[in-house]
């Protein structure tokens, strides 16, 4: 199993840009979730999928969407970025019944 | 509001030096409390899950605690290949929702 796979690994984008990070697991897990990690700040719950066809905001949710293509895979849009939007993203997934979640390696993202 | 404060921010350990970090919460509805280990440019890794206080879970060099209001993730004779970063994360009733510390970073010298 490769687990949680995310790319891409690293990203730049110029301030207004758009793009999609993607994610897919190969557990069969059934939640799914995006965080960002900034420097000296926890995780922080961007979106997430309880199930194939269900999205929740999580804590940060502005100026990102989401989409659950299907039970493997969960993309996070940036439609327009903006230099506050630097950071690590990371998606993770668990399965219904067990709480821990596991992530992804990261998409480390730079936006000037 | 719900809160996951982690200290102390980073600790330096010579080899064989045992310590601890610590946890501290305050959350509503608290189901569970994570620790996880994480290593430069990787994502989180899962340790533990306690989910009552008084309960320990142990792995290798690693002993996590859990009382009322924080968690020690205790560290017995560490190498230098437990130098890392350890976030401890509350999980709440609703099950989706799990706060995140900022971590601990843990650097131990040969």
């Amino acid at each position: 199993n490769a687990g949680v796979t995310q790319t891409p690994k690293f990203q730049v984008l110029k301030t207004g840009q758009s793009m999609t990070l993607q994610c897919a697991q190969d557990m069969n897990h059934n939640s799914m979730y995006w965080y960002r990690q900034d420097p000296g700040m926890g995780l922080r719950l961007i979106y997430y999928s309880a199930s194939e066809g269900t999205t929740d905001k999580g804590e940060v949710p502005n100026g990102y969407n989401v989409s659950r293509l299907n039970k493997r895979e969960f993309s996070l849009r940036l439609e327009s970025a903006a230099p506050s939007q630097t950071s690590v993203y990371f998606c993770a997934s668990r399965i219904q019944g067990v709480y821990e979640q596991y992530f992804g390696p990261g998409t480390r993202l730079t936006v000037t | 509001e719900d809160q996951v404060t982690q200290s102390p921010e980073a600790l330096r350990l010579q080899e064989g030096e045992s310590s601890s970090l610590n946890c501290s919460y305050t959350v509503s509805g608290l189901r569970g409390l994570f620790w996880y280990r994480q290593d430069p440019g990787k994502g989180p890794e899962f340790l533990f899950t306690l989910y009552s206080a008084g309960e320990e879970k142990e792995k290798e060099r690693l002993k996590a605690t859990l009382t009322k209001k924080e968690s020690f993730l205790h560290i017995t004779a560490p190498k230098p290949e437990d130098s890392a970063t350890y976030l401890c994360a509350a999980l709440k009733t609703s099950y989706d929702k799990v706060i995140f510390g900022p971590g601990t970073s843990l650097s131990v010298i040969p």
